[in-house]
């Protein structure tokens, strides 16, 4: 049980252009999700935390029109990267949290490969 | 914020035991110890948490020392694909949050 799905898992895009990732709680509600973005060699940086049905909450120095995350339902949560740069090539894993699991009360997404050319 | 500290890399040779330490000297009373790892290139995975008591599952052993101040993961027989970065995380809540810290990669070698 408590089974992230996240996709796509690794996507290639265009300079200018948006992506968006879905995070997908399989077999529980997620009440809160998170989204993590991860350079290489480095740790899992977090971006933002969200509630089902209320707006994001962002780290400090993180572009809240840049990475537009919307938790719209109890299973899922998105992450649109905005007119991607270069710079915002990275790994970006998302996380769930839900009432009553085991293992923890996190479980975490397999994380999507970002790549902007 | 209690912080935790880790080695940065360690070797275990496989079919050992692997001891991987964290310090964790500012974690308060109520605060759990939780130990994930992350495989290259995919998501964090869970191991184990506790809070006092020594616990024990199917992938490792946890040791938390009488005072709270640190703890030992405890792979006792290390395979090649545990080869990983370990994340010792304490406290477990910051406001709900999980934050990271840089953790132990750990290569296990034939």
């Amino acid at each position: 049980g408590a089974v992230v799905s996240q996709h796509p898992s690794w996507v290639i895009c265009k300079s200018g252009t948006s992506v968006k990732i879905e995070c997908r709680s399989l077999d529980f509600q997620a009440t809160t999700m998170f989204w993590y973005r991860q350079f290489p060699k480095q740790s899992l940086m977090l971006m933002a935390t969200s509630n089902e049905g209320s707006k994001a909450t962002y780290e400090q120095g993180v572009e809240k029109d840049k990475f537009l995350i919307n938790h719209a339902s109890l299973t899922l949560s998105t992450l649109t990267v905005t007119s991607a740069h270069p710079e915002d090539s990275s790994f970006y894993i998302c996380s769930a949290r839900g009432a009553g699991l085991t293992l923890g009360g996190y479980t975490f997404g397999s994380g999507t490969r970002l790549t902007v050319v | 914020d209690a912080k935790t500290t880790q080695p940065t890399s360690m070797d275990c040779a496989e079919g050992r035991a692997a001891n991987l330490p964290c310090n964790h000297s500012t974690i308060s009373g109520n605060e759990y110890v939780y130990w994930y790892r992350q495989i290259h290139s995919q998501g964090p995975q869970y191991i184990i948490h506790g809070l006092k008591n020594n616990e024990t599952n199917e992938m490792a052993s946890l040791i938390i020392t009488e005072d709270r101040k640190s703890s030992t993961l405890i792979l006792p027989h290390a395979t090649l694909r545990d080869t990983a970065v370990y994340y010792c995380i304490a406290p477990y809540n910051q406001g709900g949050k999980l934050i990271f810290g840089q953790g132990t990669e750990l290569s296990v070698k034939p």
